[in-house]
């Protein structure tokens, strides 16, 4: 089954302590992206990755990290978590840059509370 | 001003009606717009995608883009209760950045 798979789904965490969100999919998508979603600010991007070894910051990129060492993975890092970065993640990948056509699949979503 | 505004709603229409969501965006190099569906709890996922300026049917779903007024809407007939959730518009322009509104969120009546 084509999927986007993220790890933990739910997760309560303490203020400093990294902590490591993974993204994984499965139909050899060359774009994948993290995003958050606030009330009332829907979804912002996070960053995005055009293909291995190639990511760039989106909207809200500070106090996030990412890494994108295979095509099929894209973690999301949080080096200190702070209560602001409380939010739900969602990552999303397509088979190219959505500058064209190609949809995105979002991943179920991790809910993330830092305390 | 937000790049990509849409009314939060809630839109409600009775069910058989047409529903009519709205999206403005500011980046006159914008390229692609996307339409996302959002089931409380849920991911988003695609209804509809439209880069050229006019109209696109998919089956219930028309998606309008007018890049002169920097408009792109989503038309909905005969609206079903299944189609209650919230409506996300995505713009993509250079670069890749993705940038979505805050969605508009539709009850339809039985």
């Amino acid at each position: 089954e084509a999927q986007v798979t993220q790890n933990p789904r739910y997760l309560i965490t303490v203020t400093g302590k990294k902590l490591t969100v993974t993204c994984s999919q499965n139909m050899n998508h060359e774009y994948m992206s993290w995003y958050r979603q606030d009330p009332g600010l829907g979804l912002r991007q996070i960053y995005y990755s055009m293909n291995v070894e190639v990511t760039d910051k989106g909207d809200v990129p500070e106090g996030y990290k990412v890494s994108r060492k295979e095509k099929r993975n894209f973690p999301l890092i949080l080096e200190s978590p702070s209560p602001n970065q409380t939010s739900l993640y969602f990552c999303a990948s397509s088979l190219s840059d959505t500058s064209y056509s190609y949809e995105q699949y979002f991943g179920p979503g991790t809910r993330l509370t830092v305390t | 001003q937000k790049e990509v505004e849409q009314n939060s709603g809630p839109l409600s229409v009775p069910e058989g009606a047409i529903a009519s969501l709205n999206c403005t965006y500011s980046d006159r190099g914008s390229q692609s717009f996307f339409w996302y569906r959002q089931y409380s709890g849920k991911s988003p996922e695609l209804i509809m995608f439209i880069y050229s300026n006019g109209d696109k049917e998919d089956g219930r779903f028309t998606a309008q883009l007018n890049k002169a007024s920097q408009y792109v809407s989503l038309l909905i007939r005969d609206s079903q209760p299944s189609d209650s959730a919230t409506y996300l518009c995505a713009v993509t322009g250079g670069y890749q950045k993705v940038t979505f509104g805050t969605g508009t969120k539709l009850q339809v009546i039985p």
